[in-house]
């Protein structure tokens, strides 16, 4: 089955960046991009962007552009998510998603928390 | 940018009540909708995609409909396990976009 593992909870420093992983399992790993969105406290998931594994291609929401990197491995079928510039907005969860099927799949989320 | 809108923000219910969340879009997205289901601390949890299809393992109590801009989940004889936040995103274009939420409490 359809699984997205990622890497566990960091805590940084505004001004820091940080790195999330994401690994794939349970498909092709280089047929279908993977997004990332998160999820402030109380706030409702907001997309950040997306990889395609198969060619390196990305697009991201005009709000990270500059300031989010992704990019993927696909020998060990994992992507990297890169945030830097962090600030105490940028406290969040952030998932890794993809859509098989039309059918969205989630990982579990890490948390992200940005604090002096 | 997509525009979703839920409402409302919070529904008050019993268990066994029915219940319906409503979700607009700003412009069409066809049927490329999801529905999801929050709880604290949690990832969302998909109920359906494509507006109307339960995906598997989900309970027949969940249900969606809709197409262009206005879409309804419903949750028919609301069980204790379901009081949580209702989330509906469209994946017609980008951005992705979310709506607000739909608290379901007690």
């Amino acid at each position: 089955q359809v699984q997205l593992e990622q890497s566990g909870a960091e805590v940084r420093r505004p001004g820091a960046s940080v790195k999330v992983s994401c690994k794939a399992s349970g498909y092709r790993f280089t047929e279908y991009a993977i997004h990332w969105v998160r999820q402030a406290p109380g706030q409702r998931p907001e997309w950040m962007g997306w990889i395609n594994p198969g060619n390196g291609n990305t697009q991201y929401a005009q709000k990270f552009q500059g300031r989010v990197t992704t990019t993927a491995d696909t020998s060990a079928t994992v992507v990297y998510m890169a945030l830097s510039s962090l600030t105490s907005e940028d406290t969040a969860v952030y998932y890794c998603l993809n859509l098989i099927v039309a059918t969205p799949y989630w990982g579990q989320g890490t948390l992200v928390t940005v604090s002096s | 940018d997509i525009q979703m809108t839920q409402s409302p923000s919070t529904l008050s219910a019993s268990v066994g009540d029915s219940v319906t969340i409503s979700c607009r879009a700003s412009q069409t997205i066809t049927t490329w909708l999801a529905w999801y289901q929050q709880k604290p601390g949690t990832a969302p949890k998909v109920l359906i995609s494509r507006a109307s299809s339960l995906k598997t393992g989900v309970p027949s109590r969940f249900s969606g409909s809709g197409s262009g801009t206005e879409f309804t989940l419903t949750i028919r004889s609301l069980q204790p396990d379901d009081f949580a936040t209702y989330y509906c995103q469209q994946y017609n274009s980008y951005p992705w976009t979310f709506g607000q939420g739909t608290k379901v409490e007690i």
